[in-house]
């Protein structure tokens, strides 16, 4: 069974980083077609992916938020780290983890249950 | 980055009636195209794959269409359960990415 869960703090200020760790189990991260990605959604808002880190150690960023975001993973603990920096109230939101295999087009998917985020000072 | 339209944004329906949700994207991406169900506080569940392959386990009642640029969600037949928002997201580029996302709700 394949589980995902992401952790972190529920407040942040302004213009502080933040760090968000996923947790997962039932898979391995260096399986082929593999990748944990991580997705947000403001209130009331659709779902802005953020950036994906793939099984063989790529790592692809919203070209808008890149120089914003790094994604790193930690094999040993099966966990992957999101770190957003310069945080603004418009970052406000909930940031889920998802893993995804895909294989010649076949794809499969699950979500963690998301952490939400508040930027205020 | 490959851009994702979907319409409408909002959609009245009833129990019973036959839906159909379109998807837009910016370029061609096949027919590597998945919908996504998301209920109210919950995390987006995989419904549909590779434009039309249904998941395992999700109702016949759901079935995808399209490629190229255009793809279409139909749900045949409304069910309570399926009030919710659905996303189209393509997986033809590395950088993964919804649609906007269209609200089905009660008329």
């Amino acid at each position: 069974q394949i589980t995902l869960k992401e952790s972190g703090p529920t407040l942040v200020k302004p213009t502080q980083t933040l760090t968000l760790t996923c947790t997962f189990s039932g898979f391995s991260l260096t399986s082929r077609g593999v990748s944990v990605g991580w997705i947000r959604q403001p209130p009331g808002k659709a779902l802005e992916s953020l950036g994906f880190l793939y099984w063989n150690d790529d790592v692809r960023y919203s070209r808008s938020l890149e120089s914003r975001l790094t994604i790193t993973k930690d094999t040993s603990k099966t966990q992957v780290v999101l770190t957003m920096t310069n945080m603004d109230p418009l970052d406000t939101a909930t940031y889920f983890c998802a893993y995804t295999e895909e294989w010649f087009g076949d794809l499969d998917s699950t979500w963690g249950q998301g952490t939400q985020v508040i930027v205020s000072s | 980055d490959i851009q994702m339209t979907q319409s409408p944004s909002t959609l009245s329906a009833s129990v019973g009636d036959r839906v159909t949700i379109t998807c837009r994207a910016s370029e061609s991406i096949s027919t590597w195209l998945a919908w996504y169900q998301q209920a109210p506080g919950k995390a987006p569940k995989l419904l549909i794959y590779k434009a039309s392959t249904l998941k395992s386990g999700v109702p016949s009642r759901f079935s995808g269409s399209g490629s190229g640029t255009e793809f279409t969600l139909t749900i045949s037949s409304l069910q309570p359960d399926d009030f919710a928002t659905y996303y189209c997201q393509q997986y033809n580029s590395y950088f993964r990415t919804f649609g906007q996302g269209t609200k089905v709700e009660v008329k």
